[in-house]
């Protein structure tokens, strides 16, 4: 089955840090772009992170800049978002997200997100 | 604030049509044709409907359609279901940011 399984989300205090995980299957992981969007509370998307195929070329949202770091292990079928110095802006569920092959602006497959609470 | 602004909540009976706006800039929705449009079901991650402004993703219905005119784009819904309730977010290039902005999202109802 395609799909992607994300992991690590949790309660952190501001200031803190987490690791999230995401596990692909039934696709050739290292032919896409992948991506990390969030969704706070009761709001919309906002996309986070992306990184190419080979992890050459890596963007992310100002906010998170400095202070996330999106990775990937095609051996693994693995994507990760290293998020430190988090602020409770920073609360919300995190989506990986496969873009369209050759079309990367466009996401194509969701997981099903992994809530992060970020709170004193 | 989002980038892109929608209207926050349309309606329509069962077989109208509807048309949902997003409004940007001419450094994004008004400068390139890169606009593209999900569905979010309660409780479920969003799903891509549309890319390049009137593309349909692999699977989706011709009861839906993309336009653009100028800085703003429409997602038509023809032949209105009940399953078509959700909020619909569009999404653009934008040229002063490194990755696409969403806009804030229209919650559709079906009456």
């Amino acid at each position: 089955e395609v799909q992607l399984v994300e992991s690590g989300g949790g309660l952190v205090q501001p200031g803190g840090s987490l690791r999230l995980s995401c596990g692909a299957s039934g696709f050739t992981f290292s032919s896409y772009w992948m991506n990390w969007v969030r969704q706070s509370p009761g709001k919309g998307l906002e996309w986070v992170a992306k990184i190419k195929q080979d992890g050459s070329e890596i963007f992310y949202v100002d906010s998170v800049k400095g202070r996330f770091t999106i990775s990937r292990d095609n051996a693994k079928k693995s994507l990760y978002l290293r998020m430190n110095s988090l602020r409770v802006e920073d609360t919300g569920v995190y989506y990986c997200v496969r873009a369209l092959q050759f079309l990367d602006r466009y996401l194509d497959l969701w997981g099903r997100g992994t809530l992060v609470s970020v709170s004193s | 604030q989002s980038a892109l602004t929608q209207p926050a909540s349309v309606s329509g009976s069962p077989g109208q049509s509807i048309a949902i706006s997003c409004t940007g800039a001419s450094s994004d929705v008004g400068g390139y044709d890169y606009v593209s449009w999900y569905q979010q079901r309660p409780g479920k991650a969003p799903k891509l409907i549309l890319y390049d402004v009137n593309i349909r993703a692999s699977g989706i219905s011709s009861r839906f359609s993309g336009s653009k005119s100028g800085n703003t784009a429409s997602l038509t819904i023809s032949g209105l279901q009940a399953d078509d309730e959700g909020i619909y977010y569009c999404a653009s290039y934008t040229r002063t940011k490194g990755l696409d902005v969403f806009g804030g999202g229209t919650r559709l109802t079906v009456l």
